[in-house]
């Protein structure tokens, strides 16, 4: 039971214009919402979250923005660089939970900034 | 500052052979998380500890899993008698516990140790 959903696989953005990655879940109770970016053969890095009581959260050129009405949440990359090039995850979590905040994550979207 | 250790990188064994993994979270990091991953797909939740205490185990770690974090610093999972379905990316990862006026902590992950059976 897939509770979070990135429903592409992937994206293809020239570099310098904005990368819009989206992300959908379907339990209603979560309140703790991440992206990750990873490149091959690494770990999961963590970029940037964002509380339920809030509806955008800024780190330079990421920006997630949280619509709990829709249970969507997308991150934006502005200006795309080359390097950004990753699969990125979307996650979420409860942090009322007996299991401590563990995360349940997207399918991941391949994102590739060409030149 | 150093990351979140797994070691070995890489496991390629037969099955029917016991394996096991280990993780040396971020020093001040009280909790510690296993995951899994397959290709394709995003990481699953395995397990977590709280200091020393396993507090939660999902219903993917069947009894031929185990996982232990016995001074509350590095952890081993072990898996018995490993299949064909076990063959997959195991990742690490591990946060503090929000303080005060912090909702949450993120999760920091290694780079993992990827199962081969063969």
């Amino acid at each position: 039971d897939q509770q979070v959903k990135q429903n592409s696989p992937s994206l293809s953005v020239q570099e310098g214009r904005i990368s819009i990655l989206n992300c959908d879940y379907t339990n209603s109770m979560f309140d703790y919402f991440l992206w990750y970016k990873k490149y091959p053969a690494e770990g999961p890095t963590f970029l940037i979250s964002i509380s339920s009581i809030k509806d955008k959260n800024e780190d330079g050129r990421f920006t997630v923005f949280l619509n709990k009405s829709a249970k969507h949440l997308s991150l934006h990359i502005v200006p795309s660089q080359p390097g950004d090039s990753a699969v990125y995850f979307c996650a979420a979590s409860l942090v009322n939970s007996n299991s401590g905040y563990a995360l349940n994550f997207g399918k991941g979207t391949s994102l590739l900034v060409t030149p | 500052d150093t990351g979140v250790s797994q070691n070995p990188r890489h496991k390629i064994t037969k099955r029917g052979q016991n394996v096991t993994f280990r993780c040396d979270p971020i020093s001040e990091h009280n909790r510690l998380y296993w995951y899994r991953q397959t290709l394709g797909q995003g990481p699953e939740f395995l397990t977590y500890f709280q200091n020393e205490a396993q507090l939660e185990k999902s219903r993917l770690l069947s009894d031929r899993f185990s996982a232990e974090r016995p001074k509350g610093s590095f952890s081993t999972l072990e898996i018995q008698r490993t299949e064909q379905g076990d063959s997959a990316m195991y990742l690490c990862a591990s946060s503090l516990i929000p303080g005060q006026g912090a909702r949450s902590q993120p999760q920091h992950f290694g780079d993992g140790t990827r199962l081969s059976i063969l």
